[in-house]
């Protein structure tokens, strides 16, 4: 168990439609960073929050968005949905004193099927 | 623009056999290379974290090596056990943000 927990572990939507998931990280930790990891692939950075800013993103469009909250846990949304949206999604957290040298800790994942 | 590449995709082992898991990277301006398992449907645990100055990390029956020069890094996994069983992924960390990952090695040690 890395004290990171994500909710809620499985989503069916339709495309078109909106969805938000959720994160918890590991406690002591100020960042989160959000991955999408398509079946057979490795995972693919979406954007990091560090103390309720976002502090990097990867080559994913706007409709997908995020927020992080004073107790460092944090959302991902993605609004109309598209088919190729579905995926695993993964969110990691981290402290930034490490600075680059330190562990990211995952959570388990919400699998999101868009039909 | 940096790629990760793991070699080979699919690996199955007995019990017992010492196996070598292959990734390289095109970009050598990294600040570290990381090795994660995978089981199915699930996160991602982290094994061995390398800096950038290190040439190589253990753990138990795990040995990663780096080469930054050459763009190469091996996860030597020792005496297989069938709950070694997962995917294993390498990710670099070329700035302060993001990991980018391979789309890793599927090992499987059978009985």
């Amino acid at each position: 168990e890395t004290g990171v927990t994500q909710s809620p572990t499985h989503l069916i939507k339709t495309r078109g439609q909106q969805v938000t998931l959720r994160c918890s990280s590991q406690s002591g930790h100020n960042t989160v960073s959000w991955y999408q990891q398509a079946l057979g692939q490795g995972p693919q950075f979406i954007f990091q929050y560090y103390r309720e800013e976002e502090n990097g993103r990867g080559n994913f469009p706007p409709r997908f968005s995020g927020l992080q909250f004073p107790n460092y846990s944090s959302e991902l949304n993605v609004n109309a949905l598209e088919l190729d949206d579905s995926a695993l999604y993964l969110c990691a957290s981290s402290t930034r004193q490490g600075g680059t040298n330190e562990k990211l800790f995952f959570g388990s994942g919400t699998q999101l099927s868009v039909l | 623009k940096q790629e990760v590449t793991q070699i080979p995709a699919a690996l199955s082992v007995p019990e017992g056999e010492n196996l070598v898991l292959n990734c390289s990277f095109t970009d050598s301006a990294i600040y570290n290379l990381q090795w994660f398992r995978q089981d199915p449907g699930k996160g991602l645990t982290s094994l061995l974290l390398i800096q950038s100055s290190q040439r190589e990390q253990t753990s138990g029956r795990l040995n990663a090596s780096l080469d930054k020069s050459s763009g190469r890094s091996t996860l030597y996994i020792a005496a297989s056990q069938p709950g070694d069983s997962a995917t294993y992924l390498c990710a670099v960390l070329p700035n302060t943000d993001k990991l980018i990952f391979g789309t890793g090695t599927r090992l499987q040690v059978f009985p």
